[in-house]
């Protein structure tokens, strides 16, 4: 059974700096991995797609990257600004009509 | 960008109340919707699968005569939480994935912020 793990559970960290959040996931024979954003008491947003056969992706600030053979992703975000807090969602899929499976979630607060 | 609207955004009823969730997708068709339960600091966890003309596919432990799920058409999935009572108090959250390409990514309702008295 696929596991996901995030860590750290939480991270406060001063506006600008660079930050990494960490997945892990156990089963390395993953379809495709997804970075989402969740707001207090709403969805949750996309973010970034990484296919099983890509090292990463980037949008703007957010630069995601895979490691299947070592079951990680990360996700990179650069020069963080208060609107970034919220909590940080990762899910893989294991196949493509598969189900996806979360993670715990990161809380981020960016500190102005 | 795809985007899934839910509705409604939060309810507040009594117990014993039956309770129906929207989940539509407004620019894409979508043949499978997901449905989801958030509890407060917590992941999600799936609760069903809803198919577009057959029956829901239910994760274990989920009722499937508590949470009725119906997947009439392309775009539009409800889950009918039935005689509601206080432990049913949650976030639900529901989940679209477009019938077109494979390999594209889930999208996701506001979510509907259920409280029963």
């Amino acid at each position: 059974k696929q596991e996901v793990t995030q860590i750290p559970a939480a991270l406060s960290v001063p506006e600008g700096e660079n930050l990494v959040l960490n997945c892990s996931f156990t089963d390395s024979a993953i379809y495709n991995l997804q970075w989402f954003r969740q707001d207090p008491g709403k969805g949750l947003t996309s973010l970034l797609l990484i296919q099983s056969s890509q090292r990463e992706q980037t949008s703007g600030r957010l630069n995601a990257s895979l490691d299947k053979s070592s079951g990680r992703s990360t996700l990179y975000i650069a020069a963080s600004q208060p609107g970034d807090s919220a909590t940080y969602l990762c899910a893989v899929k294991e196949t493509s009509g598969s189900r996806l499976t979360f993670g715990e979630g990161t809380q981020l607060t960016v500190n102005p | 960008g795809a985007v899934v609207s839910q509705h409604p955004s939060r309810v507040i009823c009594k117990s014993g109340t039956s309770v129906k969730i929207e989940c539509r997708s407004l620019d894409f068709q979508a043949t499978t919707m997901f449905w989801y339960r958030q509890f407060p600091k917590q992941s999600l966890m799936l609760m069903a699968t809803s198919n577009e003309g057959s029956k829901a596919t239910y994760e274990q432990g989920v009722e499937k005569d508590k949470f009725l799920i119906n997947h009439a058409s392309l775009t539009l999935s409800t889950l009918t939480v039935t005689s509601a009572h206080p432990e049913d108090s949650s976030f639900y959250i529901c989940s679209a994935r477009s019938t077109g390409r494979v390999g594209q990514p889930q999208h996701f309702g506001d979510g509907t912020r259920l409280s029963i008295l």
